[in-house]
């Protein structure tokens, strides 16, 4: 089977932009989970999706949201960007809630 | 509150000897316990897990864990460095109170030596 996918590895954005990303489970998960990893923080939960219907959220501002489609693949969407949200942002799937999560590559994002 | 804790931010070990990264925990409640390895410029691949049964966990590329419930430990070892092992290791424990979420340790870096 192939992994989990996330597009795009690398952004370049600037404060105050909007971006978007998108995570494919691997196939036959229907749990995705979302985290932020940062030297500074360490890894970080974000928000967990389950059969479209957010099931968990972390300790993060509105600005981030979620959201998940009926073949399970997700996105992420971060608005007003600051700089601080500059970091990898890896995405996890499992065959159900609470299984084993595997990871993606993660999205590289940097706010300049 | 769930919690974890890896005391040691770096672990020099020379290549073939036996190699320990550690991890302590904090949980109400039965453990459900993980450890993943990062390589640079990628995301975490899942090496191991301890749920019940048997104290000692056996994982991929030859590692191992110990669970160990009254020291509230779970130990990474295995048996013979190699310099591939080297990388940033996370241990991890499943959030019970919010259902599925993973709690991270702050990670310990491996450097194997040739």
């Amino acid at each position: 089977k192939a992994g989990v996918t996330q597009t795009p590895r690398y952004l370049i954005k600037t404060r105050g932009q909007q971006v978007t990303l998108s995570c494919s489970p691997i196939s036959g998960h229907r749990s995705v989970s979302w985290y932020q990893q940062t030297p500074g923080q360490g890894l970080q939960f974000l928000f967990e999706y389950f059969s479209e219907t957010q099931r968990n959220k972390g300790n993060f501002p509105g600005r981030f949201s979620g959201r998940q489609f009926s073949n399970s693949r997700s996105e992420m969407n971060v608005s007003t960007l600051e700089l601080g949200d500059s970091a990898l942002y890896l995405c996890a799937s499992s065959p159900e809630a609470g299984d084993t999560q595997y990871f993606g590559p993660g999205t590289r994002l940097t706010v300049l | 509150a769930q919690s974890v804790a890896q005391p040691e931010d770096q672990v020099n070990v020379a290549e073939g000897n036996p190699l320990t990264v550690k991890c302590t925990y904090s949980v109400s409640g039965n453990p459900y316990l993980f450890w993943y390895v990062q390589y640079p410029n990628r995301g975490l691949q899942f090496l191991l897990k301890y749920i019940t049964g048997d104290n000692l966990v056996k994982g991929s590329y030859g590692f191992e864990a110990e669970f160990n419930k009254s020291q509230t430990s779970f130990h990474l070892k295995k048996p013979s460095a190699l310099v591939s092992d080297s990388a940033l290791y996370f241990c991890a424990v499943r959030d019970m109170d919010s259902s599925y979420k993973l709690i991270f340790g702050s990670g310990t870096r491996l450097l194997v030596r040739p």
